[in-house]
């Protein structure tokens, strides 16, 4: 494919149990981005990586939420006892960019919609 | 940490009318880049302004940048029912590559 993709496209949880959200970035899209948004809210930064650089886990809102990506593929976020304030589109981005470029678009998969019961 | 804030929040317009939106910065930049999102899902590219440009065009779309300001303004001229969507400027963090976005804008154009 193309784009950005993301799976599931929707995730339905109880309170209290964990999820994995996937995102495949376009191939050799070095960066990659995660970001939370809430009902008619805006994008919240999550988490950044960058090539094989350590990733940036500046906006992860609490020790809930981890993100993993192996070398330049696939991410994973996985959030831990989900509770209801969870419930958000999770949506994933990537983008052609070297270290110190940010003349790069970012591409956006669909995004994953999670709802926490 | 918040990079990008768009100006109005929320603005409805008649169909043909032109819509302004604006976005204001706080850290040095190299680049500002607009996006469009429908129906909450993903955001789509509209237009990247360098830092050394003042205005930028791109079919309906007009944007300005004022370094000095640290504002950024989005133009769509002759609205269309189709424009009808939230519309978000995005910028580098402190030129590092992490790009931040803002709030939105969300625009509903009038038939």
């Amino acid at each position: 494919g193309a784009g950005v993709s993301q799976s599931p496209s929707n995730k339905v949880t109880e309170k209290g149990k964990d999820v994995e959200l996937r995102c495949d970035p376009i191939s050799g899209h070095t960066a990659l981005y995660w970001y939370r948004q809430r009902l008619g809210q805006g994008l919240e930064f999550l988490i950044y990586f960058q090539g094989n650089s350590a990733p940036d886990k500046s906006g992860l809102p609490s020790d809930r939420f981890s993100a993993e990506r192996t070398g330049e593929s696939v991410s994973t976020l996985t959030i831990q006892r989900t509770q209801q304030e969870d419930s958000a589109v999770y949506l994933c981005a990537s983008s052609l960019s070297h270290a110190g470029n940010s003349y790069n678009e970012q591409f956006f998969g669909p995004g994953t919609r999670l709802t926490v019961l | 940490s918040q990079q990008g804030e768009e100006d109005p929040q929320a603005l409805s317009i008649q169909e043909g009318e032109n819509a302004t939106m604006n976005c204001s910065y706080k850290t040095s930049i190299n680049n500002l880049q607009w996006y469009r999102q429908n129906s909450g899902r993903g955001l789509v590219h509209l237009i990247l302004i360098r830092s050394n440009e003042r205005e930028k065009h791109s079919g309906r779309l007009r944007v300005t940048l004022d370094t000095s300001k640290k504002s950024s303004s989005l133009l769509i001229t002759a609205s269309r029912a189709a424009d009808t969507a939230s519309y978000f400027c995005a910028a580098p963090m402190n030129r590092d590559d992490k790009i931040i976005f803002g709030k939105g804008t969300r625009l509903h154009i009038l038939p």
